[in-house]
């Protein structure tokens, strides 16, 4: 597509529920990034992928985390037992050479926990 | 680690001139900046790679000290439009995820 698309744009689940986040890349975008962004805050990283395979899960927070990719486009960032402290706005970003071109970000998913 | 911008926020008129510096305390590879709209996504401004260099874009430039491990994002005769957050992100090597700074807000007033 033309740019990053995430979805859905908005979610409100109950704490201890299960929610996926879904990230549709720039085609032909081998990396891809989740970050999570909190009010005032800069991006915090969570996992990158470079194709099918998590490159770097280090900023994953705890198993309640858990990310996908398995035909290297698609992702789907899936948190168990959501706790209020996961509300936020999850940014995915891809790119397809980081050292030249930067990220595209797409417009997030803000989800709340109540 | 996360790099440390300055100023936290600042305001200018139309026409004024602004710079946000941006530090890291680990040799980096690559310093890459930002802007983000109230509710919108970051929107890709520019990447420096380590060499020292400087960009530019418009009117807004870019240059990073290698040796002192800092960047720093130069706006000329602002526009009511650079509004947003700026953020600088650093990478420590190449393929490395992004590390992000805390934003600089920046506010331009007619």
């Amino acid at each position: 597509g033309a740019g990053v698309s995430q979805t859905p744009s908005n979610k409100v689940t109950e704490k201890g529920k299960y929610v996926e986040l879904r990230c549709d890349p720039i085609s032909g975008h081998t990396a891809l990034y989740w970050y999570r962004q909190s009010l005032g805050q800069g991006p915090e990283f969570l996992i990158y992928f470079q194709g099918t395979g998590a490159a770097d899960d280090s900023g994953l927070p705890n198993d309640r985390f858990f990310a996908v990719r398995p035909e290297g486009s698609v992702s789907t960032l899936k948190i168990q037992r959501t706790e209020r402290g996961d509300s936020a706005v999850y940014l995915c970003a891809s790119s397809l050479n980081p050292g030249v071109g930067g990220y595209t970000f797409g417009s997030g998913t803000r989800l709340t926990v109540v | 680690q996360q790099p440390v911008q300055s100023p936290q926020a600042v305001i200018l008129r139309e026409g004024e001139d602004a710079v946000i510096n941006c530090s890291s305390s680990k040799a980096l590879y690559s310093v890459h900046w930002y802007r983000q709209k109230h509710g919108e996504a970051p929107v890709f401004l520019m990447i420096l790679l380590k060499g020292g260099e400087q960009k530019g874009h418009d009117k807004i430039s870019a240059s990073f000290n290698e040796k002192k491990q800092q960047s720093s994002l130069y706006l000329t005769a602002s526009q009511l439009s650079y509004s947003g957050t700026y953020f600088c992100g650093t990478e420590i090597s190449g393929n490395t995820p992004l590390v992000f700074g805390k934003g600089t807000r920046l506010s331009v007033i007619a």
